[in-house]
This record gives structure tokens, C-alpha cells and sequence, in this order.
């Protein structure tokens, strides 16, 4: 199976920061990675597909970067809303696999 | 709009059946694949399987032995059952749309499993 690997597993932050959190694949799987939020008690939401695409209604303080093995999500101008779990996952192969999560706490 | 919503009992007993039922609305299955991702608590999610639009079946390797993923077009619901749970089964359990794009675009709110005695 395809591991998809987050670091780092917490960050402590400031409403302003800027924040920038990473996703390693262990093999090569193209563009095919998501990331979702999820704040505490609900439901994962999509923020970027294609490792670079804002879904619908995602603000562009959120940005996705990388291919094959690397990925990166940054966000500009942290907001107290955008405290959550952040977690990638990779649909290039079965099973779709998610990483463990980075979650941003306020300092 | 597009709601997905699982249903199921909310404690099964080690070594029995879990029976869930994800009803969605706003979008046709025959049209969108649906999956089920669960996730133990603090922990991240798991793909578990999927129900392509056209009623194929993919399932994660790890839980293929032990789970069935199937549909009524009629009701636009789709059920997962899976037997032998063990605690380490315990957790929410999410079914979740697959959009055009990329997978997971809806989730619906979840399901608390827990699997004790």
C-alpha cells in the first residue's frame, strides 16, 4: 500500500501565520492527492483535489503544491477558523490511502 | 443539494455482523460512486470500499475478507456489512460521494461504531 506520511504531526500558531505543512508519498502518485480539514467533531471537508486545485468555496489564503513523491499545503494569513486536522490522501492506487494528519493549535 | 447520511446500530458485540445503510439525495447513484471511510477516534481516516456508479465493487485489501459493500438504486441507498468485528473496529464510520474530479467531495456526518462486549 501506497503510505502517505505527514509532517509534522502538530503545529502551534499564530492568527496571521503564515503555515506550511507537508505529505510524502512512499511511491510516485502523480497529482493524485487530496487534502481535507477537519475541525474537531465534524465531518472531513475537501480544500484542494489535484494537489494544486482549490475545490469550490475554498479561500485562497489555502494553496497545494508538489508532485510524484512531495506535497505541501500552505496557508497564508492563518485564520482562527482554519483551526483543524489537516490530512492528505492519494487516489493514484487502491486502496486510496490518507496520511496520519498535521493539526494546527493556537500557541 | 447533495446529503449523504449513515444509519446503524451504535454498538455490536465482538465477533458479530456490522449492518450500516448510507442514504443520499441530490445526486444519482448510477450516476456518482459512494465509499465508506472510517476512522478510529484521533487517528486518520481509512478507505474501506466503494461502490462504482456502475455496480462495481473495490475494496481495501486488508478488509476485503470480512466486508460487502451493495445498493438499492430504488431507495438511492448504499449498505456495508462487515463480520467478525474486533475492538480495533471501533470508530466513526463515513460514507462519502466521489465527485467527477477527484473522490471524497461529500461526507456524510458519520456513524459512532463501537464494538464491545
Amino acid at each position: 500500500n501506497t503510505v502517505m506520511t505527514q509532517s509534522p504531526t502538530s503545529m502551534f500558531i499564530s492568527v496571521g501565520d503564515r503555515v506550511t505543512m507537508n505529505c510524502k508519498a512512499s511511491q510516485n502518485v502523480g497529482t493524485n492527492v487530496d487534502w481535507y480539514q477537519q475541525k474537531t467533531g465534524q465531518s472531513p471537508k475537501l480544500l484542494i483535489y489535484g494537489a494544486s486545485n482549490r475545490y469550490t468555496g475554498v479561500p485562497d489564503r489555502f494553496t497545494g503544491s508538489g508532485s510524484g513523491t512531495d506535497f505541501t499545503l500552505t496557508i497564508s494569513n492563518m485564520q482562527a477558523e482554519d483551526l483543524a486536522v489537516y490530512y492528505c490522501l492519494q487516489y493514484n492506487y487502491n486502496p486510496n490511502t490518507f496520511g496520519a494528519g498535521t493539526k494546527l493549535e493556537l500557541k | 443539494q447533495v446529503q449523504l447520511k449513515e444509519s446503524g446500530p451504535g454498538l455490536v458485540q465482538p465477533s458479530e455482523t456490522l449492518s450500516l445503510t448510507c442514504t443520499v439525495s441530490g445526486f444519482s447513484l448510477t450516476s456518482y460512486s459512494v465509499s465508506w471511510v472510517r476512522q478510529p477516534s484521533g487517528k486518520g481516516p481509512e478507505w474501506m470500499g466503494r461502490m462504482w456508479y456502475d455496480g462495481d465493487t473495490a475494496y481495501n485489501s486488508a478488509l476485503k475478507s470480512r466486508l460487502s459493500i451493495s445498493r438499492d438504486t430504488s431507495k438511492n441507498q448504499v449498505f456495508l456489512k462487515m463480520n467478525s468485528l474486533q475492538t480495533d473496529d471501533t470508530g466513526t464510520y463515513y460514507c462519502t460521494r466521489d465527485s467527477l474530479i477527484t473522490v471524497f467531495d461529500y461526507w456524510g456526518q458519520g456513524v459512532m461504531v463501537t464494538v464491545s462486549s
